[in-house]
């Protein structure tokens, strides 16, 4: 099955900039998600985006999805300390029972 | 408080020697699932299930055996551990049909050492 792959793997800004992290699958997605884990804890779901949706807003949060690509990008507008964390990119085909995690982005927001 | 709880959260054992990592929701979810999670690879779905006594494979399920008699309960079974098998493991839920399917809930994780 497929895995998304993240890019970049790991990504130091300072507080109050953007960050951008980008997923990239290889085959047909009926969805992707995004999720962010904090330090080796559980993952927490922050935001989704269906297959017939371009954009999607939630707070700071801005995901894009590009099917023909078959890439999304995750933005986080004003980035705070307390963003630092990984965030992963998570993406369902066909059924929905079997979910399959990109590799990654660990960010570093710096004060 | 709606949560997802594993146990034990750490654990160190040695090859061969069986042991159970527990899950629980007490969200009503349908769908559970597990997943490992090793540095460089993302998390990796191990078995989920859509329903009592209904499980199935993912997509790293050598080694690993769930049962879901309960619909709260989902237990993961290493039979046989070996070294390879040393991971951080979680166990996740869902509304599954019943409701909003995408969001999965996770629980703390459960950090596995095989000696």
């Amino acid at each position: 099955s497929q895995q998304g792959e993240e890019d970049p793997q790991a990504l130091s800004i300072q507080e109050g900039e953007n960050a951008t992290m980008n997923c990239s699958y290889k085959t047909s997605i009926n969805n992707l998600q995004w999720y962010r884990q904090n330090s080796g804890r559980g993952l927490v779901h922050l935001i989704l985006i269906r297959s017939n949706e371009r954009e999607k807003h939630s707070g700071r949060l801005r995901v894009t999805l590009d099917t023909s690509k078959k890439s999304s990008s995750l933005l986080i507008t004003a980035s705070r300390a307390a963003d630092t964390a990984s965030y992963f990119c998570a993406m369902n085909a066909g059924g929905y029972q079997k979910v399959t995690f990109g590799t990654g982005t660990k960010l570093q927001v710096i004060p | 408080e709606a949560q997802v709880t594993q146990n034990p959260r750490y654990l160190i054992t040695v090859t061969g020697k069986k042991l159970t990592v527990t899950c629980s929701q007490n969200m009503n979810h349908e769908y559970m699932s597990w997943y490992r999670q090793d540095p460089g690879l993302g998390l990796r779905q191990i078995y989920y299930s859509m329903n009592v006594e209904v499980t199935d494979k993912g997509d790293v399920p050598e080694g690993y055996k769930v049962s879901r008699k309960e619909k709260r309960n989902f237990p993961l079974i290493l039979e046989s551990p070996s070294p390879n098998q040393t991971s951080l493991y979680f166990c996740a839920s869902s509304q599954g049909l019943a409701g909003d399917w995408e969001t999965q809930y996770f629980g703390p994780g459960t950090r596995l050492l095989v000696l």
